[in-house]
């Protein structure tokens, strides 16, 4: 199985600031790595597949990056719409799918 | 527009069974494979199980596979998840989901509002 480690578990950024979050894979996963974003009490949105494409309607704030093993979501300046927990998802190799432990950020 | 309901979610007593649907629409349901997706109140996502667009194959959780069975019903655009043997550990809320495309690499950008299913005595 494959683990998804993402870090930190919690960030503190004020709006308009940048957040970086990172997600590493326990062996290599490609570029088979998506990114979620979930706000309390809803399910999670589809913000980035294929580790850097944005789904339909994801505003250009959002960027991913990486391959292989370490992976990172980049927002380029925080709106108060974005404060949220974010989950990194490996589908490479599969069953199982894994998810990374979740990132919250927060508003400093 | 893709839409995902589930249904079927309560609270059942340790060892008891439950039965979720999800009703599809919006999109060729029986082109896609389906998945179930849980999350521990106040926990990270945690993957359930996979269904074939067909309903040929079937992957588990090893947390689930003896308990729980994933089936569908194309002519019905529903898809199911049986859970028998029911512990507190699977008290969560659980998700439909489907993949954005039928790629064997999948990714979720379809999401059911989710059934909350609570496992106590």
């Amino acid at each position: 199985e494959i683990v998804m480690t993402q870090s930190p578990a919690t960030l503190s950024v004020s709006p308009g600031e940048r957040a970086t979050l990172s997600c590493r894979a326990s062996q290599s996963i490609s570029s088979n790595l998506a990114w979620y974003q979930q706000k309390p009490g809803q399910a999670p949105r589809l913000l980035i597949y294929g580790a850097s494409t944005r789904a339909t309607g994801i505003p250009a704030r959002f960027s991913g990056s990486g391959s292989g093993t370490d992976f990172t979501l980049t927002i380029s300046s925080l709106q108060s719409e974005d404060f949220a927990v974010y989950y990194c998802q490996q589908s490479n190799n599969w069953p199982p799918l894994t998810f990374g432990g979740g990132s919250k950020v927060e508003i400093k | 527009q893709v839409q995902l309901v589930e249904s079927g979610g309560g609270v059942v007593q340790p060892g008891g069974s439950l039965r979720l649907s999800c009703a599809a629409s919006g999109f060729t349901f029986s082109s896609y494979g389906m998945h179930w997706v849980r999350q521990a109140p106040g926990k990270g996502l945690e993957w359930v199980a996979f269904i074939q667009s067909d309903g040929t194959n079937k992957y588990y959780a090893d947390s689930v596979k003896g308990r729980f069975t994933i089936s569908r019903d194309n002519s019905k655009n529903t898809l199911y998840l049986q859970m028998n043997s029911l512990r507190g550990e699977d008290t969560a809320v659980y998700y439909c989901a489907k993949p954005y495309s039928t790629s064997p690499r999948p990714h979720f950008d379809s999401w059911g509002q989710g059934t909350l299913v609570t496992v106590s005595s």
